[in-house]
């Protein structure tokens, strides 16, 4: 069964910071795409970033570049994202998901993980 | 970044009726949008792609179409389990997503 879990979220205080993980099964994670994507009610559906199958890629959004960083383990067949000096504006529901492949829509989501800050 | 803007906020559709949801972005993306759909609870779930390509297992009631800046998703008759949120997303450049249309029982 294809499937992305994701974990990591919970409470977290201003400041803290906090490392969501991905863990993957039913294809093959070295060969594949994934990105992290959050969504909040205030800001909808936001992209966060991404990483190159090898890992030797990323690239962040604009506006969080400095505070996150993405990375993976292939022999765990697992993806993370470190947060760091946590924000109120960082609360929302994270996702990690799978990109298609023959283009960069993505296919597969995993179910999400949430993160509130709060002191 | 590549603004996406959907309209309706909100459509209301009798169940068997045809749907039709736009997306503008505000610059020229080609044909790289994706249409997903989503569930209260759920993860979003990708429906098009490449503006006009269903992905695998999307029944043949949706259709995506557009290129440049002007795009649609069209669901010909309305199933009960069709009522949701609907995103647009630009990957031409970067990722952007549109606010979502709600998908309504009238």
């Amino acid at each position: 069964q294809v499937q992305l879990v994701e974990s990591g979220g919970g409470v977290v205080q201003p400041g803290k910071s906090l490392i969501l993980s991905c863990g993957v099964s039913g294809f093959t994670f070295s060969d594949s795409v994934i990105h992290w994507v959050r969504q909040s009610p205030s800001k909808g559906l936001e992209w966060v970033a991404v990483i190159s199958s090898d890992g030797n890629n990323k690239y962040y959004a604009d506006s969080l570049k400095g505070r996150f960083t993405i990375s993976r383990d292939n022999s765990k067949n697992t993806l993370y994202l470190q947060v760091n000096s946590l924000r109120a504006e960082d609360a929302a529901v994270y996702y990690c998901a799978r990109e298609i492949g023959v283009t960069d829509a993505f296919d597969i989501w995993g179910q999400g993980t949430m993160v509130t800050v709060s002191s | 970044e590549i603004v996406m803007t959907q309209s309706p906020a909100t459509l209301s559709v009798s169940p068997g009726e045809r749907a039709t949801l736009s997306c503008r972005a505000r610059q020229t993306i080609s044909s790289s949008l994706a249409w997903y759909q989503q569930k209260p609870g759920q993860a979003p779930r990708l429906l098009i792609y490449g503006a006009s390509t269903r992905a695998t297992g999307i029944p043949a009631r949706f259709s995506g179409s557009g290129s440049g800046t002007e795009f649609s998703l069209t669901i010909s008759s309305l199933q009960s389990e069709d009522f949701a949120v609907y995103y647009c997303q630009q990957y031409k450049n970067g990722y952007t997503f549109g606010q979502g249309t709600k998908l309504e029982i009238k």
